[in-house]
């Protein structure tokens, strides 16, 4: 499966610190995106970088990519309680397929 | 910013009753998607709608499923026969250009079959 393995499951943390995320996947990409959902709510973009990237920034965000060892991980920096929701990475085969979500990471800030 | 609407947010149904979903795509994008969540599990892909015409779809989505773009700006989930594990929450999704860049998604509805 091409499917996207995020890591941890679960993750909590005190405001002000940094939140790392995890994802692997099996099969090469085209690219890898992660998103974030508040509980109850619609999925919601927050980066996407391309195979042949190792790095992009937005904001506090930052992410990186391994396509040597298929995986990915995103940085929070200076989490906020707003922080809270669940985070999940989605991976592209080729530039025509479907976006496949992971399990995703809960992520709780506590204020 | 433009944005994806679905309506409505939460759709309670006897089992076996057809549902429709529906969903108002960003005016300029021609990519469209449906995705269906289980509470607290993944992501699920259901079918893919390019050029008035299923693109891709998975094996969930089977005979009780179909989609369609009535007026073109609408794009609709038909659930034929609903059962208790199609309770779910049901994303809709479409992309500018192609797939594989940016999706955005719609604010789900949750639909309950009782």
């Amino acid at each position: 499966s091409q499917q996207g393995e995020e890591d941890p499951q679960a993750l909590s943390i005190q405001e002000g610190e940094n939140a790392t995320m995890n994802c692997s996947y099996k099969t090469s990409i085209n690219n890898l995106q992660w998103y974030r959902q508040n509980s109850g709510r619609g999925l919601v973009h927050l980066i996407l970088i391309r195979s042949n990237e190792r790095e992009k920034h937005s904001g506090r965000l930052r992410v990186t990519l391994d396509t040597s060892k298929k995986s990915s991980s995103l940085l929070i920096t200076a989490s906020r309680a707003a922080d809270t929701a669940s985070y999940f990475c989605a991976t592209v085969p080729s530039a025509n397929s479907k976006l496949t979500f992971g399990k995703g990471i809960t992520l709780s800030v506590r204020p | 910013e433009p944005e994806v609407t679905q309506t409505p947010s939460h759709q309670v149904t006897q089992m076996g009753q057809e549902v429709i979903l529906r969903c108002v795509p960003i005016s300029n994008h021609l990519y469209f998607y449906w995705y269906r969540q289980i509470l607290g599990q993944k992501v699920e892909f259901l079918v893919s709608f390019y050029n008035n015409e299923i693109s891709e779809k998975s094996e969930i989505f089977d005979d009780q499923f179909s989609v369609e773009r009535p007026d073109g700006s609408n794009f609709t989930l038909k659930i034929r026969s609903t059962k208790l594990e199609d309770s779910a929450m049901y994303f809709c999704a479409s992309f500018y250009d192609r797939v594989g860049t940016e999706a955005f998604f719609g604010q789900g509805t949750r639909l309950t079959v009782v």
